[in-house]
């Protein structure tokens, strides 16, 4: 699986839109994007995933490059319980794939009052 | 409350004793996963089952950790003679067989300190 690079850590005020960056530049073409939170103290939560097209349910927007090198995580207007650390992942969706999620150290986002 | 269950929530061991922990899936789901975290880093994939099949095991699995998933339903993570290096969240995971939309659904974890 291909490997993310995330800003170590990020600050938003309540309310506003949260933008959450990764890099993904050695995606191939059957690799999609993950993307999982995790609250202090409890297990990672699912939140979209993508291959080419923006996505978006009712936790957040993906939007990835037309190149696939890289997306942007959405939250369009963060609360104190978004307060998390979010993990960008790249996995391969191939039936003979492995079936395991690779994280690497995430983003730290703290939302502010 | 439907979702993955896994007890003990903490277990505090002194090293070179045995521990088992315990996943409870969720009910129809039929691949289960292991995962290991320490402090200020990501999870880290440990090994995973579908159905009662043991399918994949990292090399982080050394010979001192045995998981099962006798029937397919709950799952057991035993480390025999533990070790200070050990202490660890150990987090579960389940998922349906859904190919391109699989979402993994984790637990809340067993806190493991060794002392």
């Amino acid at each position: 699986d291909a490997k993310t690079t995330q800003p170590p850590s990020m600050d938003c005020a309540e309310g506003r839109a949260a933008n959450l960056p990764c890099n993904h530049s050695t995606i191939s073409g059957n690799e999609y994007v993950y993307w999982y939170r995790q609250i202090h103290s409890q297990g990672p939560q699912y939140i979209i995933h993508g291959l080419k097209n923006n996505e978006t349910n009712e936790m957040a927007s993906l939007i990835i490059t037309e190149d696939r090198k890289s997306s942007t995580l959405i939250l369009p207007h963060a609360t104190l319980r978004d307060t998390a650390v979010y993990y960008c992942i790249v996995r391969s969706m191939t039936e003979t794939s492995g079936s395991r999620l690779t994280f690497g150290e995430g983003t730290q986002l703290t939302v502010n009052p | 409350d439907t979702g993955v269950s896994q007890n003990p929530r903490h277990k505090i061991t002194k090293r070179g004793q045995n521990v088992t922990f315990r996943c409870d899936p969720i009910s129809e789901h039929n691949r289960l996963y292991w995962y290991r975290q320490t402090l200020g880093q990501g999870p880290e994939f440990l090994t995973y089952f579908q159905n009662e099949a043991q399918l994949e095991k990292s090399r982080l699995l050394s010979d001192r950790f045995s998981a099962e998933r006798p029937k397919g339903s709950f799952s057991t993570l035993e480390i025999q003679r533990t070790e200070q290096g050990d202490s660890a969240m150990y987090l579960c995971a389940s998922s349906l067989d859904a190919a391109t939309n699989e979402k993994l659904f984790f637990g809340s974890g067993t806190q493991l300190s060794v002392l």
